[in-house]
């Protein structure tokens, strides 16, 4: 069945430095990738994506990559401040099919170290 | 900004009890969704909800569960028997006007408590 793989579970990096989580996903169909952060007790936050027709897209201090035929994708947080000390979700889904679930991976707690 | 918005924000229930959860999705959003997070796990997809009817489930979403859109706002999600296993944050979410409108709006989650 569909399912994202993400590594690692686990993640503490010094503050400045950067930091980058890196998923799989399986299903050949997927083609919209969307990459939540998720604080305790509160909802998930969209904090970027990427669409299959682009390898790579950048907004401010995160990235995203995407290799399509390897079906991998990564998040760069390059700069790392202790606010961006989260959970964080990757997660795959077919956006032209009607009412398309997501598909979350299991999570990275990321740790800043000041 | 529009939000979805959820109640209550924590339901603790017995088991073998009946639970509605409610969510009120974006107001001209069409497509909606369940998800829940066990404590420390990852979000799970459950039901989504199209037109009146449901889209797909998967397979957490058994005979115990049921969604329903009771009037043009509501969007609830019923647990007709809960298990202790049932306890965890419960996600709704809307998309917009059509298919491949992709950005998935998250309430902020009911947490429920099965004892």
């Amino acid at each position: 069945g569909e399912n994202v793989e993400q590594h690692p579970s686990t993640l503490s990096v010094q503050e400045g430095d950067s930091a980058v989580i890196k998923c799989t996903y399986s299903d050949s169909a997927s083609n919209y990738f969307p990459w939540y952060k998720q604080e305790l007790g509160k909802r998930p936050q969209l904090i970027i994506d990427i669409r299959s027709n682009v390898g790579e897209k950048k907004d401010q201090r995160i990235a995203v990559t995407l290799n399509k035929t390897a079906k991998h994708f990564s998040l760069h947080i390059t700069e790392t401040q202790p606010e961006d000390s989260a959970v964080y979700f990757c997660a795959a889904s077919n956006r032209y099919s009607s009412a398309s679930k997501i598909i979350f991976g299991s999570g990275t707690r990321l740790s800043i170290r000041p | 900004e529009p939000e979805v918005t959820q109640t209550p924000s924590h339901q603790v229930t017995q088991m073998g009890q009946e639970v509605i959860l409610r969510c009120v999705p974006i107001s001209n959003h069409l497509y909606f969704y369940w998800y829940r997070q066990i404590l420390g796990q990852k979000v799970e997809f459950l039901v989504s909800f199209y037109n009146n009817e449901i889209s797909e489930k998967s397979e957490i979403f058994d005979d115990q569960f049921s969604v329903e859109r009771p009037d043009g706002s509501n969007f609830t999600l019923k647990i007709r028997s809960t298990k202790l296993e049932d306890s965890a944050m419960y996600f709704c979410a809307s998309t917009g006007t059509s298919g491949s409108s992709s950005e998935q709006y998250f309430g902020p989650g009911t947490r429920l408590t099965v004892t």
